[in-house]
């Protein structure tokens, strides 16, 4: 059980460059996330997904975009980069329960833009 | 405004002491968390709750809902525990909101 995977772990990019950030989770979670963590600032929603063809904008989602085409994949897409972009990215999943919904954290995404 | 607060934001404390760390929201709330980050690493989480209190090792949680606060506390607290810890909150929905996060050192 490997949980929730992340990739890459760190990347740079160019102004301007596009790329992908990957997030997996075999939990077979209905809510996945992402989240970008900048200093002094708490962890702030950029996309969010209930299930698989569904998603949703969260409290910073301009310069990215998400799809949700299987329960298990949810990756973020940086359409053109730049240096305000530059953060920790952070995918998570949980599937509710009668308790509540405990929440699952990949490893991180270090993206520097320059 | 759904809003968390943490207090202190940073907190150094030598290794065996009793630690505090306190969290504050704005509206009722469907439950809270309790998250650990270690520089350069990961979250992971803590405890769930959505009343009461919860224990695991030397970690305790506690909330009050009348009150709209929570405490995370350690006792004989060790370096290990060194971390950052963030509040959560769920309000009333999946979508989570974050506290800005308790920068702890713990000195040998």
């Amino acid at each position: 059980n490997a949980g929730v995977t992340q990739t890459p772990k760190f990347q740079v990019l160019k102004t301007g460059q596009s790329m992908t950030l990957q997030c997996a989770q075999d939990m077979n979670h209905e809510y996945m996330s992402w989240y970008r963590q900048d200093p002094g600032m708490g962890l702030r929603l950029i996309h969010y997904s209930v299930g698989a063809g569904i998603t949703d904008q969260g409290e910073v989602p301009n310069g990215y975009n998400v799809s949700r085409s299987t329960t298990e994949d949810f990756p973020l897409r940086l359409l053109s980069a730049a240096p305000s972009q530059t953060s920790v990215y952070f995918c998570a999943s949980s599937r509710q329960e009668s308790s509540g919904n405990t929440i699952y954290f990949g490893e991180g995404s270090w993206l520097t833009v320059v | 405004k759904n809003e968390v607060e943490q207090s202190p934001q940073n907190l150094t404390a030598q290794e065996g002491e009793f630690i505090t760390i306190n969290c504050s929201y704005s509206v009722g709330i469907s439950a809270l968390h309790w998250l650990q980050q270690h520089p350069g690493g990961g979250i992971v989480s803590l405890f769930m709750l959505s009343s009461g209190k919860k224990k695991h090792g030397r970690l305790i949680a506690t909330i009050n809902i009348q009150e709209k606060h929570s405490s995370l506390h350690i006792t004989a607290s060790h370096p290990r525990d060194s971390a950052v810890y963030i509040c959560a909150v769920n309000f009333g929905n999946e979508k989570l909101t974050f506290g800005t996060g308790t920068r702890l050192t713990i000195i040998p």
